[in-house]
């Protein structure tokens, strides 16, 4: 069974700091998806990653993919308050289009 | 272009009863996703349907849940009858199905509250 981790669970940071979110998952896969969650809002696409050693920046946002370390990174740069939100990694079941996501890290950006 | 549409927006009922959702997904997706998000946690995956067959419903309950998908269109997810732990928001999500990079889209969701 495919296990998506995410870690922190919670961070508080300040404006203009730096900072990354980390995603592990348990079985192979080479898709792995970040989403956005702002409060009682749905989910918004930022992210998708296809390949080993891809990387994809918006913004302030930067992911990237280590699929032989079955790791994903969320990095934050000069945090700004806009970016307070819950954010969910996503793995692609072996290619089955199935979504299986991550607990969440949900962050606040602190003025 | 039109979004995923759920509704209702909000259902409030007693444990025992019976709830029905419904799901409009983008025009043209041929993936259609029922996910559960309990309060604080990430979304589960429910069900999954491509056109109108059932991909996966491996982790849906189904002493109490249904769910279908006629047409291959719209479709509507069934709790009946409802427990208490059954209390989340339930999210229709929907994709191309067809490509490599495939990002799914979501609706607003439906919050549930059993009392």
């Amino acid at each position: 069974e495919l296990k998506v981790e995410q870690n922190p669970l919670f961070l508080s940071m300040q404006e203009g700091k730096n900072y990354t979110i980390y995603c592990n998952y348990s079985t192979t896969s080479d898709r792995l998806y970040w989403y956005r969650q702002d409060p009682g809002k749905s989910l918004e696409s930022l992210f998708v990653l296809l390949s080993n050693g891809a990387v994809k920046q918006e913004g302030r946002l930067m992911a990237s993919l280590d699929t032989k370390a079955r790791l994903s990174t969320l990095h934050i740069t000069a945090a700004v308050h806009d970016l307070s939100a819950t954010y969910f990694c996503a793995v692609d079941m072996s290619g089955t289009y199935k979504y299986i996501f991550g607990t969440g890290t949900r962050l606040k950006v602190l003025a | 272009e039109a979004g995923v549409a759920q509704s209702p927006r909000y259902k409030i009922i007693e444990k025992r009863q019976s709830v029905a959702f419904w799901c409009n997904p983008i025009s043209g997706h041929a993936t259609l996703y029922w996910y559960q998000q309990i309060l604080g946690q990430g979304p589960k995956l429910l069900i999954q349907f491509q056109n109108n067959g059932v991909v996966d419903d491996s982790q849906l309950p189904k002493d109490r849940f249904s769910a279908e998908r006629l047409k291959g269109v719209d479709s509507t997810l069934k709790i009946q009858p409802a427990k208490l732990e059954d209390s989340a928001v339930y999210l229709c999500a929907s994709s191309l199905g067809q490509t490599t990079n495939e990002k799914l889209f979501f609706g607003s969701g439906t919050q549930l509250s059993v009392l």
